[in-house]
């Protein structure tokens, strides 16, 4: 059964303190694995999409990485406003193609506090 | 300005009264998707449509229907709704060359 499964649930950092965020993944065929920010009360809002092991995204202070198995969230010295919930999704393949399924994992709660 | 919208905003209801709520988008996508979030479950497929001849369900599709006569509009019906279906909703839509997803801005329903 395809699965995604984000770690940890919440994390809570000083202005400026660095970390990653995890996102393991088991499916069938890998389409394609997003990461997406989702302020309290909207939408998700697009960040990344990584298509094959090895790949990396950057964006200001983020950076998506991807292995055979799991995405890491990486986070440089992240500020009050990248306070979000950040949610990671999978796209599987199946023996017909591409599916128009999404898989998405729990999300991974931050806080930055100043 | 590429707009995902979804109607209404916010709805309560009582058990077995059906209801639909609406999304539209002005992006000329073939792909348009519902999901449902809920705490603890995070975002959850409900039903995806890849053009307007073919719709499949996605991971939670019981309780749920929904139509795409055309490409822009694809209403999520509920046609006996229960508590159960009290959630979240998202409506999303993508173009054919790109994987970036662009939600809505939700749809907070309350069944009673």
């Amino acid at each position: 059964e395809d699965q995604v499964t984000q770690s940890p649930e919440a994390l809570r950092l000083q202005e400026g303190e660095s970390s990653s965020l995890n996102c393991s993944y088991t499916v069938s065929g890998l389409r394609g694995l997003f990461w997406y920010r989702q302020d309290p009360g909207k939408g998700p809002e697009f960040l990344f999409t990584l298509y094959s092991a090895g790949e990396e995204k950057e964006k200001e202070r983020l950076k998506a990485t991807l292995t055979k198995k799991e995405s890491f969230l990486h986070i440089t010295a992240p500020k009050p406003e990248d306070s979000a919930t950040y949610l990671c999704a999978v796209q599987a393949i199946n023996g017909s193609g591409n599916t128009g399924k999404l898989i998405f994992g729990q999300g991974t709660t931050l806080q930055v506090k100043p | 300005e590429a707009q995902v919208t979804q109607n209404p905003r916010y709805l309560i209801t009582v058990t077995g009264k059906k209801l639909t709520v609406t999304c539209s988008q002005n992006m000329n996508h073939e792909y348009m998707s519902w999901y449902r979030q809920d705490p603890g479950l995070g975002l959850r497929q409900i039903y995806y449509s890849m053009n307007v001849e073919v719709t499949d369900k996605g991971d939670v599709p019981e309780g749920y229907k929904v139509s795409r006569k055309e490409k822009r509009n694809f209403p999520l019906i509920l046609e006996s709704p229960s508590p159960n279906q009290t959630s979240l909703y998202f409506c999303a839509t993508k173009g054919a060359h790109h994987n970036e997803q662009f939600f809505g801005p939700g749809t907070r329903l309350t069944v009673l």
